[in-house]
């Protein structure tokens, strides 16, 4: 099936590891994102990549690192984890113009304890 | 900065019922308003609208775009239970493309 999916579904960890969420489109789309979901629902944009190059990097701690493989590939690397880094991680991935919209795969439930 | 407001914030019906979904605006540089319908998982895309006054519509869904007072509004008639979801509003502007502004979403509850 043509999708974006990300692995995995859910991950429940401790204060302070360090887990990757992995992201992979095969709708041929040249950028690729990460949004966080918080508990209130609202969506927000982290990292957005085209061709492996970091196009959007908003307002996140450095504690998460994205990297791209290639294009079709998009992975979140998080350390020392938080109790607020709860939340749901998105991958989207969509084609380079305004009037593309995004495709998002089924989100990853972070639980950080 | 960018801001998308919706209302209501919840909206119980019955079955059959047509609801209306407000979506309004704050932005700079207004590029396309999008609509997205969230189930359990992945938000999934409804409706791109970019001009204002063209209606989209497919199946029982359809939307509207009004840049001079800047809102859009999606319907939704002869509800049905599947239709229970969040929806979601975003704003794609700015000079990136992909950055989505979203609204904090419509929870929509449809009873048989």
């Amino acid at each position: 099936d043509t999708a974006v999916s990300q692995t995995p579904k859910y991950l429940v960890t401790q204060m302070g590891n360090d887990k990757s969420i992995k992201c992979e489109q095969n709708l041929g789309h040249d950028t690729m994102y990460w949004y966080k979901q918080d508990s209130k629902k609202f969506l927000k944009i982290m990292f957005s990549y085209n061709n492996k190059e970091l196009i959007i990097n908003e307002t996140v701690p450095n504690r998460f690192s994205p990297k791209s493989p290639d294009k079709a590939h998009l992975n979140l690397h998080i350390n020392s984890l938080e109790l607020g880094d709860s939340a749901v991680y998105f991958c989207a991935s969509s084609q380079v113009t305004y009037n593309s919209p995004l495709h998002f795969g089924n989100g990853t439930r972070l639980t950080v304890t | 900065e960018d801001k998308v407001v919706q209302s209501p914030l919840s909206l119980v019906v019955h079955e059959g019922d047509t609801v209306t979904l407000n979506c309004s605006y704050e932005v700079t540089n207004f590029r396309s308003l999008l609509w997205y319908k969230q189930e359990k998982k992945a938000p999934t895309f409804l409706f791109m609208l970019t001009s204002s006054g063209i209606e989209k519509k497919s199946g029982r869904l359809s939307s509207i775009l009004d840049k001079k007072e800047l809102f859009s509004i999606l319907n939704i008639t002869a509800t049905q239970t599947g239709d229970s979801a969040i929806y979601l509003c975003a704003h794609a502007g700015g000079t990136s493309y992909g950055k989505l502004t979203f609204g904090q979403g419509t929870i929509l509850t449809v009873h048989p």
